[in-house]
């Protein structure tokens, strides 16, 4: 089946260590997105790609990067710049102006 | 002018009443109107979506008004249930653009 696969499903960071979160599709689909979820609020858009080996910054880039090496794959990487990195972050795919598919979410923990 | 504001933030609903989520956008550009659903620890999925040809959509339970003229576009539930308890997210686009989303509403369906 087509879908979009976050992982882990649950990460915890120690201060000023880098993570990377992963996501994969397998929807053959060309745009990618990265929206960080807090508790009662809103999607906020980190970064999104539209095409291979490019990317543009979202509204909260700060503190975060990615790459898009290949149309399947775009990871995001927490910095230790990113001073307030506990949120639950999602992943998101689509083909020009249809909806976004959805991957499950990596909650992330600073500990 | 790039915003979507959704209202109520939160709302609670006896089962079998009708839930009403409003949205309003300032955009004229944007073509596509999405709702989303999301259940707690999960990503949004698709619900419903609507383009502003129309000015009605229904599936099942679940309908999207839309008044072009007043830039406005709301969800409607009819019959809910408390399996429908979850957060509703609006969203608008223009042709291979972005999505904006709106704040999200939590709805809670009383048994």
């Amino acid at each position: 089946d087509g879908g979009i696969t976050q992982s882990p499903k649950y990460l915890f960071r120690k201060e000023g260590q880098n993570v990377t979160l992963s996501c994969e599709q397998n929807l053959n689909h060309d745009a990618m997105y990265w929206y960080r979820q807090d508790p009662g609020q809103g999607l906020r858009l980190i970064y999104y790609s539209q095409i291979v080996n490019d990317f543009q910054k979202g509204d909260i880039a700060e503190g975060y990067s990615v790459s898009r090496e290949k149309k399947e794959s775009f990871p995001l990487t927490v910095t230790s710049a990113q001073k307030n990195p506990t949120a639950f972050y999602l992943c998101a795919s689509s083909v020009r102006d249809e909806s976004y598919t959805f991957g499950s979410g990596t909650r992330l923990t600073v500990v | 002018q790039q915003q979507v504001k959704q209202s109520p933030q939160s709302l609670i609903v006896q089962k079998g009443g009708i839930s009403i989520i409003n949205c309003a956008y300032e955009n004229t550009a944007f073509d596509y109107f999405p709702w989303y659903q999301q259940f707690p620890g999960k990503g949004p999925a698709l619900l419903i979506a609507i383009r502003p040809d129309v000015s009605e959509k229904k599936e099942g339970r679940f309908t999207i008004s839309f008044n072009k003229s007043a830039k406005q576009f709301s969800l409607h539930i009819m019959d809910s249930q408390p399996g429908d308890s979850a957060t509703y997210f609006c969203a608008a686009s223009m042709v291979i653009q972005k999505l904006v989303f709106g704040q999200g509403t939590r709805l809670t369906i009383n048994p």
